[in-house]
């Protein structure tokens, strides 16, 4: 179970291109997306918090008209990055989580592959 | 803010070997301390949680250790074999709801060497 698909998994494109990475959580509802940026050797950086039906919360630094978060669903987060350039070029991860239905205690987050964005 | 170390960049053990990792922080005490692993080009995969309260917590062949007053945390997998060679990344989240962040150190690589 917790199974989390991104898709596209490699995107080549050329400079000035919006590119659009989904993310859906397959076997559970995700009230919470979380949207990462990682360099190579790099640790995870958190971009933005994704919740479904409101506006996404961006990190200090994250320009949020250059990298646009939508929610629609309780299943679905998508990430826009808008006009992108050769330094958007990076490995986005996108995770989600559910809230336990009983007990006490947080989830984990469960994690996409990734998607490997290449900006010529 | 907080800060996460992890002990080394890279670790290489032969198999069989118990591999050891460490994780320090330096700031507030975390509600949860978790640990994934990652393989190249890939999302991380979790693997452990343990919280604020517990000072020890097992599966299989992997143990994690929790101790607040240290601010540390040590990741074991015990009979290590080439399998688990991944970078292993630990994680901290501050609060108990499902928009509390979680944030990541830079990962131990590790190495079972056959």
């Amino acid at each position: 179970g917790a199974v989390v698909s991104q898709h596209p998994s490699w995107v080549i494109c050329k400079s000035g291109t919006s590119v659009k990475i989904e993310c859906r959580s397959l076997d559970f509802q995700a009230t919470t997306m979380f949207w990462y940026r990682q360099f190579p050797k790099q640790s995870l950086m958190l971009m933005a918090t994704s919740n479904e039906g409101s506006k996404a919360t961006y990190e200090q630094g994250v320009e949020k008209d250059k990298f646009l978060i939508n929610h629609a669903s309780l299943t679905l987060s998508t990430l826009t990055v808008t006009s992108a350039h050769p330094e958007d070029s990076s490995f986005y991860i996108c995770s989600a989580r559910y809230l336990r239905a009983t007990g006490f205690g947080n989830q984990p987050q469960h994690f996409g592959d990734g998607t490997r964005l290449s900006i010529l | 803010s907080q800060k996460i170390e992890q002990n080394s960049e890279a670790l290489n053990i032969q198999e069989g070997k118990t591999a050891t990792l460490t994780c320090n922080y330096t700031n507030y005490s975390p509600a949860y301390l978790q640990w994934y692993r990652q393989d190249p080009g890939r999302g991380p995969v979790f693997l452990l949680l343990i919280r604020e309260n517990e000072k020890e917590k097992r599966k299989e062949r992997l143990k994690v250790t929790f101790d607040t007053t240290l601010k540390q945390s040590l990741f074991h997998i015990t009979a290590s074999q080439p399998a688990d060679s991944a970078t292993y990344l630990c994680a901290l989240e501050k609060g108990y709801s499902s928009a509390s962040k979680i944030i990541f150190g830079s990962g131990t690589r590790l190495s079972i060497r056959p």
